[in-house]
């Protein structure tokens, strides 16, 4: 049991540069949970997944955008990455009693 | 909206006790939770209190939990270094998906 995974664990990419970060859970949870943290600021969600087939916005979703493939995998796609953008990101998946699950983040820089 | 506020840092001398406070503004929070953040990984969580309850012991750690003022502590009876972390604070209403975090406070234990 492997709990949530995140690949890659360490990113740079070049400003206007794409890429996505992925995510699963073998716990068979139904919500799922894309995260930022950065120093000072705690942890801010970008999106969420409240089941299979849905998405939603979160607190800052702007420049991101995401995929809930299957009830494994929810995805992050940045289009075109910024140096604000450069931060630690977590993905999550919640239990019935909304404890939350943490994989151990993507290390991303945007030069 | 609602807000977790906790103080940013603590630091203590090892063997001594550690108390970490919060204070939240939603009166519909259900759970309440501490997670726990070593350095270069993920949040785990520590424990967690149902709303109606006021206390809850778990080994070293002893969670109070005071709803008329919105307050709840996390206390770790003989701390060592390895409770060096970050400690996070989050709550979350009944029906909801969406924890709401503090922003974390940094536990330094020292020798």
């Amino acid at each position: 049991n492997a709990g949530v995974t995140q690949t890659p664990k360490f990113q740079v990419l070049k400003t206007g540069q794409s890429m996505t970060l992925q995510c699963a859970q073998d716990m068979n949870h139904n919500s799922m949970y894309w995260y930022r943290q950065d120093p000072g600021m705690g942890l801010r969600l970008i999106y969420y997944s409240a089941s299979e087939g849905t998405t939603d916005k979160g607190e800052v979703p702007n420049g991101y955008n995401v995929s809930r493939l299957n009830k494994r995998e929810f995805s992050l796609r940045l289009e075109s990455a910024a140096p604000s953008q450069t931060s630690v990101y977590f993905c999550a998946s919640s239990a019935l009693n909304n404890e939350q699950f943490f994989g151990p983040g993507t290390r991303l820089t945007v030069l | 909206g609602e807000d977790v506020e906790q103080s940013l840092f603590l630091s203590v001398r090892e063997g001594d006790s550690s108390v970490i406070n919060c204070t939240y503004t939603d009166s519909s929070s259900t759970y309440l939770y501490w997670y726990k953040q070593e350095p270069g990984a993920g949040l785990q969580l520590l424990t967690y209190i149902f709303s109606n309850m006021d206390m809850k012991q778990d080994q070293r750690l002893t969670v109070l939990l005071n709803k008329k003022d919105k307050h709840l502590s996390l206390r770790i009876a003989d701390t060592q270094t390895g409770d060096s972390a970050i400690y996070f604070c989050a709550e979350i209403a009944g029906g909801s998906y969406i924890p709401t975090f503090g922003r974390g406070t940094s536990l330094i234990v020292h020798p």
